[in-house]
């Protein structure tokens, strides 16, 4: 079974619309990455949370830790917001190696 | 804002040859980690390193594989004898240690023919 599983896998949708990717886990976490992943290959890391709520620009991440879920949201999307999003968890009790998502390849249209 | 340099961003050899991934990770930085995405697949944790040595590793770092830190500032990862299966993504990353926070290098792109 996943420990960290993403939904949805593939999301399309058009310029300015409200964006949310879902992340949930199994397994008892101290932190929570989101990232992003363009089409060259490279990872950049969008937020770390290991509680309630972060925002930066028109990105929100958001984690509940009793429900082991955690939220991307983007607002007004834009075309250039196209990319892989994964979420990727530091699994408590590890040597803080992260367990990742499958990602959530997003396409925005204009 | 400091980054995580990694070289080559690709490269192609032969099944059978060796192969060194480099990174330079953030001077600062204490912990060190090397994983993997085969293409359309995860990320893959390979192996994290601190101290001058491996802290973790998983199994697909079998023997084949090594990693070290010849001069304070390199971190390289040596897959001896490459087989098709190796070609993936390679990043390396890099952690202070004083909070979860990483940074990634941009990825060496393996090809193995």
């Amino acid at each position: 079974k996943n420990e960290v599983e993403q939904s949805p896998q593939n999301l399309t949708a058009q310029e300015g619309e409200f964006i949310t990717i879902n992340c949930s886990y199994s397994v008892g976490i101290s932190a929570l990455h989101w990232l992003q992943q363009h089409p060259g290959g490279g990872i950049v890391s969008l937020f770390m949370l290991s509680s309630g709520k972060k925002k930066h620009g028109r990105l929100i991440a958001t984690i509940n830790i009793q429900e082991k879920h955690s939220s991307l949201h983007i607002t007004a999307s834009h075309p250039r917001d196209s990319a892989v999003y994964i979420c990727a968890a530091i699994k408590m009790d590890s040597n803080y190696q992260l367990i990742w998502g499958a990602g959530t390849k997003l396409i925005i249209k204009p | 804002e400091p980054e995580v340099t990694q070289t080559p961003s690709h490269q192609v050899t032969q099944m059978g040859q060796e192969v060194i991934l480099r990174c330079v990770p953030i001077s600062n930085h204490l912990y060190f980690y090397w994983y993997r995405q085969i293409l359309g697949q995860k990320v893959e944790f390979l192996v994290s390193f601190y101290n001058n040595e491996i802290s973790e590793k998983s199994e697909i770092f079998d023997d084949q594989f090594s990693v070290e830190r010849p001069d304070g500032s390199n971190f390289t990862l040596k897959i001896r004898s490459t087989k098709l299966e190796d070609s993936a993504m390679y990043f390396c990353a890099s952690r202070t240690g004083e909070n979860y926070g990483y940074t990634f290098g941009s990825g060496t792109r393996l090809t193995v023919v």
